[in-house]
């Protein structure tokens, strides 16, 4: 059980168009999802936070207007990289909580973006 | 300033030996320690989960510990199999009050396991 699918699992576009990222919790309902980007040998960095139904709360730094993320319903977020460069260039993670005390977020198995 | 480090950065044993990894912590409010492994291209793993309350957690072959007066932990793994080669993360979550709980990566190590 708390499977996480990410699709795409790699995409590449070019410079200036917009990507959708989606992720969704299989078997479980997540309250909570999260969004992480990893560039190569570093660690995985927060974006945002977010909860079904509400605005997703971004991480210091991160531009909103560029990550734009939807969390329609409650197996279901998406991030979209709008007028991407090739610095977003990154390996994008998302994990989603259940929403019941045990602490676990579930992560999927992230989606590999290359701008060219 | 909340970090976490690891060491060694990578590691490299041979199959069968056991090995132990570091984790510091300088996050607070701390509320717990995570353990993934992580293979190449792939999402986090979760190993254990570990509260402030708690020393020692097993999953398998592997075992972390905690100690939270120090502000460290470890994670062993017995009898290493060529299938343990992947990047192990400590993370810790950071209870905002203002903005919710955030989980800070360490770096993570890398381990080979070689025949």
């Amino acid at each position: 059980g708390a499977v996480v699918s990410q699709h795409p699992s790699w995409v590449i576009c070019k410079s200036g168009t917009s990507v959708k990222i989606e992720c969704r919790s299989l078997d479980f309902q997540a309250t909570t999802m999260f969004w992480y980007r990893q560039f190569p040998k570093q660690s995985l960095m927060l974006m945002a936070t977010s909860n079904e139904g509400s605005k997703a709360t971004y991480e210091q730094g991160v531009e909103k207007d560029k990550f734009l993320i939807n969390h329609a319903s409650l197996t279901l977020s998406t991030l979209t990289v709008t007028s991407a460069h090739p610095e977003d260039s990154s390996f994008y993670i998302c994990s989603a909580h259940p929403g019941f005390t045990n602490y676990e977020q579930y992560f999927g198995p992230g989606t590999r973006l290359t701008v060219t | 300033k909340n970090q976490v480090e690891q060491s060694p950065q990578s590691l490299i044993i041979l199959e069968g030996k056991n090995c132990t990894l570091q984790c510091n912590y300088t996050v607070s409010p701390f509320s717990n320690l995570r353990w993934y492994k992580q293979d190449t291209g792939r999402g986090p793993v979760s190993l254990t989960i570990m509260t402030f309350s708690e020393n020692t957690k097993s999953n398998g072959r592997y075992t972390a510990t905690l100690d939270a007066d120090t502000k460290q932990s470890s994670l062993h793994i017995t009898a290493s199999q060529l299938s343990d080669s992947a990047s192990y993360i400590c993370v810790v979550t950071l209870e905002r009050p203002q903005a919710g709980t955030a989980l800070i990566f360490g770096k993570g190590t890398t381990l080979s396991v070689s025949s």
